[in-house]
């Protein structure tokens, strides 16, 4: 159980475009989601937390406005990332918690490579 | 959020146990802490998470001591495909800060 999936796993796209990635809790129910990118040979770096239904909260530094986030329902988030440039190639990794607990745990999926030409 | 402290790399030869020790010495009464092993190009994958004492399941134990300063993944009889970075995350409801991790590499 708590199986999260991403797609697209990779893209690749040129200057300017915008780009959508979905996040997908398949077998829970997922409260919260939230979305990380990783540089390469670096940490992840929490970009947001979505609750279903409601705005997501951009960590500091993180242009809202450019990396749109949906959380329609309990069970898909999507991260648009607009207008983009070669700086925002990265890995994008999505996690999911069911919520509502004291203790949670975040279930990750398998992250999706962003190439911007 | 409690900040945490690992060793940067550890090599170890395959069948050996390894000990990855994380420091958090400014954890919060209400911290968890959470274990998780990532594989390049890959999301993390949860290995265990405790609170005190000892916590064990199939693949890794878990050790924290009574003042829960430090904690320590222990993996027993490494193979070569636990080559990954390994991270330690401490908080309360989620645990969202990464450090740098612990970059295990299992030598033949």
């Amino acid at each position: 159980g708590a199986v999260v999936s991403q797609h697209p796993s990779r893209v690749i796209c040129k200057s300017g475009t915008s780009v959508k990635i979905e996040c997908r809790s398949l077998d829970f129910q997922a409260t919260t989601m939230f979305w990380y990118r990783q540089f390469p040979k670096q940490s992840l770096m929490l970009m947001a937390t979505s609750n279903e239904g409601s705005k997501a909260t951009y960590e500091q530094g993180v242009e809202k406005d450019k990396f749109l986030i949906n959380h329609a329902s309990l069970t898909l988030s999507t991260l648009t990332v607009t207008s983009a440039h070669p700086e925002d190639s990265s890995f994008y990794i999505c996690s999911a918690a069911r919520g509502g607990r004291a203790r949670e745990t975040q279930y990750f999926g398998p992250g999706t490579r962003l190439l911007v030409l | 959020l409690a900040k945490t402290t690992q060793p940067i790399s550890m090599d170890s030869y395959e069948g050996q146990e390894v000990n990855i020790t994380c420091s958090h010495n400014n954890i919060a009464t209400n911290d968890y802490i959470t274990w998780y092993q990532q594989f390049p190009s890959q999301g993390p994958r949860f290995i265990i998470q405790g609170y005190k004492t000892k916590v064990t399941n199939e693949v890794a134990s878990l050790f924290i001591p009574a003042d829960r300063k430090s904690s320590t993944l222990s993996l027993p009889r490494v193979s070569l495909s636990d080559t990954a970075v390994y991270y330690c995350l401490v908080g309360g409801s989620y645990q969202l800060t990464f450090g740098k991790g612990t970059k295990l590499s299992v030598i033949p």
